[in-house]
């Protein structure tokens, strides 16, 4: 089992709609949470990092943490064509090591 | 302005001649560390350092070599390197390992 996973995608959104990432993780012990924007060609970029149980909401952003079920993801309302990249989920497990997971890519239907 | 610059941006170099990496930060950040991307793999860690001085293999230090001799510079070393190693490459740095991660620019390395 991989220790971050994500669905590859790609996810088609259409414009205005709300765009759901989802990934989960396999060590309990994990306590941060990021996640990254990368459009192609280019380098990553932090939209969101969450700690705690529950939402944490920024703009147009949302993330959710469920550490019972392992689990974090991101929502995106009111999806624009700029949100058109590849969304990677990272996680710090305690052990000085940072992992992502292969990233989802996210496809806007303007 | 802060950023994590990394040089060159590209190459292309042939199997078996050494090549560095070159990595640097200004935000006084004590952790940094090297990642490569390939398609379908996503972003894989090949070293990381705590601080100067310290550093520890990630999950591909297969054929890599990393130095933390000043706190902003943590240059990757590439002794022999081979076709397997062609990839992109990211440099990133972070006050701490649980905080934001932030890039460098890539370099694309391809190895023939």
């Amino acid at each position: 089992q991989k220790e971050v996973e994500q669905n590859s995608g790609p996810l088609s959104v259409p414009e205005g709609a709300i765009a759901s990432l989802n990934c989960t993780y396999s060590d309990r012990g994990s306590q941060s949470f990021f996640w990254y924007r990368q459009y192609s060609g280019k380098s990553p970029e932090l939209i969101m990092f969450i700690y705690s149980n529950g939402d944490k909401e920024d703009g147009r952003f949302t993330a959710q943490l469920n550490k019972a079920s392992q689990y974090v993801s991101l929502l995106i309302r009111d999806s624009q064509p700029s949100d058109s990249a590849t969304y990677l989920c990272a996680v710090y497990s305690g052990t000085y090591k940072y992992i992502f997971g292969t990233g989802t890519r996210l496809k806007d239907l303007a | 302005e802060a950023q994590v610059t990394q040089n060159p941006r590209y190459l292309i170099t042939v199997t078996g001649k050494k090549l560095t990496v070159t990595c640097s930060q200004n935000m006084n950040h004590e952790y940094m560390s090297w990642y490569r991307q390939d398609p379908g793999l996503g972003l894989r860690q090949i070293y990381y350092s705590m601080n100067v001085e310290v550093t520890d293999k990630g999950d591909v230090p297969e054929g890599y070599k990393v130095s933390r001799k000043e706190k902003r510079n943590f240059p990757l070393i590439l002794e022999s390197p081979s076709p397997n190693q062609t990839s992109l490459y990211f440099c990133a740095s972070s006050y701490s390992v649980n905080t934001e991660a932030f890039f460098g620019q890539g370099t694309r390395l391809t190895v023939v």
